[in-house]
């Protein structure tokens, strides 16, 4: 089962942030959150990763709760090109069997 | 350029017919993986190797087998034994245990059962 949940959709208009939010209630203190995303018939793309704090690359932002029980990925300005299905997963740092994958949040940009 | 390189893109296949999907990586990662994903799903995991010639079975492992005799090949087949196998098949590497590498997946291969 996967450890984490997702709304199934979101909507976004194009130029404004997308907030996808995930929620990992049962995170352990070993355990990062990652996030993929997989545009149609293409294999996932590595967005961003982090244990504790909040993270920041060219691509979004990772906020993640001080509890670690749920995080949030930004866009912050969404354009068409980031319609996608994203998937938000926990991985532990000391090994990388199982990584489960659930079903993700489909995100619609429109203009 | 580095990367995973999955071949055939797509596949068709008779019935009762094994087959067998390639994946390359030129990496130097321990790690590989194969997932499938059938329409509007996420992710299953098959099998994963974390280091040559040694693999484990994921969550759907039954009708698949794969090996992994050389670092940077993960091939899997998908046997008669698969009772639906009409899927998109995709692999991945990584770094390996101990790191928190991330995940670099290939373009996928589809394959559909006539």
């Amino acid at each position: 089962d996967a450890k984490t949940t997702q709304p199934p959709s979101m909507d976004c208009a194009e130029g404004r942030a997308a907030n996808l939010p995930c929620n990992h209630s049962t995170i352990s203190g070993n355990e990062y959150v990652y996030w993929y995303r997989q545009i149609h018939s293409q294999g996932p793309q590595y967005i961003i990763h982090g244990l504790k704090n909040n993270e920041t690359n060219e691509m979004a932002s990772l906020i993640i709760t001080e509890d670690r029980k749920s995080s949030t990925l930004i866009l912050p300005h969404a354009t068409l090109r980031d319609t996608a299905v994203y998937y938000c997963i926990v991985r532990p740092t000391y090994n990388t069997d199982k990584l489960i994958f659930g079903t993700g949040t489909r995100l619609q940009v429109f203009p | 350029d580095g990367g995973i390189t999955q071949s055939p893109k797509y596949l068709f296949r008779k019935e009762g017919q094994n087959v067998t999907l390639s994946c390359e990586q030129n990496l130097n990662h321990d790690a590989m993986y194969w997932y499938r994903q059938d329409p509007g799903q996420g992710l299953r995991l098959i099998y994963y190797s974390q280091i040559v010639n040694d693999f484990q079975k994921g969550d759907i492992a039954e009708g698949y087998s794969v090996s992994r005799e050389k670092k940077e090949s993960f091939p899997l087949t998908v046997t008669s034994a698969q009772k639906n196998p009409t899927a998109f098949y995709l692999c991945a590497s990584s770094t390996g245990a101990g790191v928190t590498g991330e995940l670099f997946f290939g373009e996928g291969s589809r394959l559909t059962v006539l």
